[in-house]
């Protein structure tokens, strides 16, 4: 089974730009849960989405967007980029969501690694 | 705000020790907790997944306790191999307000000694 793959690897982009990355998860997961790792900070959550729907949103400006289509295969969108917005962004895959009663084991991509200027 | 808190951050042991590291949680409205393995340059890695009290999860040399009555997890590494140099990452699930978010630690980086 290939893995979740992220695309693309890596992005440098100017401040006030705005940037699109992808996700495509595991065959057959329909969760995907995208996060922010930038230095000093840890994995922080972002979004997670299941069928198509937004389940649950982390503690983010409304900059932060994103969506899945109904292959499962997620997009992130980021507005009006900041300095601050440099990070390695993961998706991570998973059959059922959070809550969703057993605990499914997540599957991280390779990551996004943004650089804004 | 929750805040799931790993100890130590760093840890230096020679080959063939054991050893263990604490990640500690909010103990209310507790979900579930992840272990997560990191190696330079790939992706996190699935350890664990832990929901009851009392848990106890064993893969290979590796394994896990947790306590949601006082809001904390253990991992264990017997006799620790140069290959097992990784930030270990906790993540916590909760019922409450962030409901389904997965609360990361910042981890504890382990480094082995050959």
């Amino acid at each position: 089974k290939a893995g979740v793959t992220q695309t693309p690897r890596y992005l440098i982009k100017t401040r006030g730009q705005q940037v699109t990355l992808s996700c495509s998860p595991i065959s057959g997961h329909r969760s995907v849960s995208w996060y922010q790792q930038t230095p000093g900070q840890g994995l922080q959550f972002l979004f997670e989405y299941f069928s198509e729907t937004q389940r649950n949103k982390g503690n983010f400006p409304g900059r932060f967007s994103g969506r899945q289509f109904s292959n499962s295969r997620s997009e992130m969108n980021v507005s009006t980029l900041e300095l601050g917005d440099s990070a390695l962004y993961l998706c991570a895959s998973s059959r059922t969501p959070r809550l969703a009663g057993d605990q499914e084991t997540q599957y991280f991509g390779p990551g996004t690694r943004l650089l804004v200027l | 705000i929750l805040n799931v808190e790993q100890s130590p951050q760093s840890l230096h042991v020679q080959e063939g020790d054991s050893t263990n590291f604490t990640c500690s949680f909010p103990s209310s409205n507790f979900y579930a907790l992840h272990w997560y393995r990191w190696e330079t340059a790939k992706s996190p890695e699935a350890l664990f997944v832990m929901t009851l009290n009392g848990d106890e999860k064993k893969k290979g040399r590796i394994s896990a306790t947790l306590n949601t009555k006082e809001g904390y997890s253990y991992l264990y590494i017997k006799g620790s191999q140069p290959e097992d140099s990784a930030t270990y990452l906790c993540a916590f699930i909760s019922y409450g307000g962030s409901q389904g978010n997965l609360i990361f630690g910042k981890g504890t980086k382990l480094s082995v000694k050959p």
